[in-house]
């Protein structure tokens, strides 16, 4: 089966500690997203990746950070730096259809809660 | 810079009842893609549509209808005949030239029996 797996579904932590979120998929697509979800607030994009060994910020990524040393993973780590991170994350990955259009497929999320 | 508003923070229907979700977007683009997910209370996005700016034909996709105008930036979703099913929250969202998805904040849909 292809697809985008996050894993755990659920995490809790102490804050002060980092934690990293697992990003895996095999639908052999080149780039890759995070995004935190908020209460009422929508999407909001972390960080992307177009290639391996290359990402960039997104609208709110300080205290976050990522690596991309595989075209399959795209891990997402939250530093004890992010002020608020207790929030659903999602991530996703995307292809590129013929004619420039394309599609972005996402995972099924990790809630992660910090106590 | 591109924006999408969902207006509708929450909408409560019987089971049955036709229902449409508004989203409004700005860009300065003018090649540009619309979309529309759903998310059930499992958390998964799931796509429903993509729409570029240059087609303006409405698409139905079974009890699903999607009306885009250029001329208002609107590119509203219905559904028809509503089911418990459909409770979820649905998101509308906007890509244009080489940017990332800018997502609105979502509708929550509540359907009741």
């Amino acid at each position: 089966d292809g697809g985008i797996t996050q894993s755990p579904k659920y995490l809790f932590r102490k804050e002060g500690q980092n934690v990293t979120l697992s990003c895996e998929q095999n639908l052999n697509h080149d780039a890759m997203y995070w995004y935190r979800q908020d209460p009422g607030q929508g999407l909001r994009l972390i960080y992307y990746s177009q290639i391996v060994n290359d990402f960039q910020k997104g609208d709110i990524a300080e205290g976050y950070s990522v690596s991309r040393e595989k075209k399959e993973s795209f891990p997402l780590t939250v530093t004890s730096a992010q002020k608020n991170p207790t929030a659903f994350y999602l991530c996703a990955s995307r292809f590129r259809l013929a004619g420039g259009e394309d599609e972005q497929f996402f995972g099924p999320g990790t809630r992660l809660t910090v106590l | 810079a591109q924006k999408v508003t969902q207006a509708q923070t929450e909408i409560s229907v019987v089971e049955k009842e036709d229902v449409t979700l508004d989203c409004v977007y700005e860009t300065r683009d003018t090649t540009y893609y619309l979309f529309w997910y759903k998310q059930p209370p499992s958390g998964e996005l799931v796509f429903l549509i993509r729409r570029n700016s240059f087609d303006e034909q409405n698409e139905i996709s079974g009890r699903y209808s999607w009306n885009f105008q250029k001329s208002t930036s609107s590119f509203n979703f219905t559904i028809t005949a509503s089911q418990v099913v459909d409770s979820a929250v649905y998101f509308c969202a906007l890509r244009s030239g080489y940017s990332t998805l800018t997502f609105g904040k979502g509708t929550m849909l509540l359907v009741s029996p």
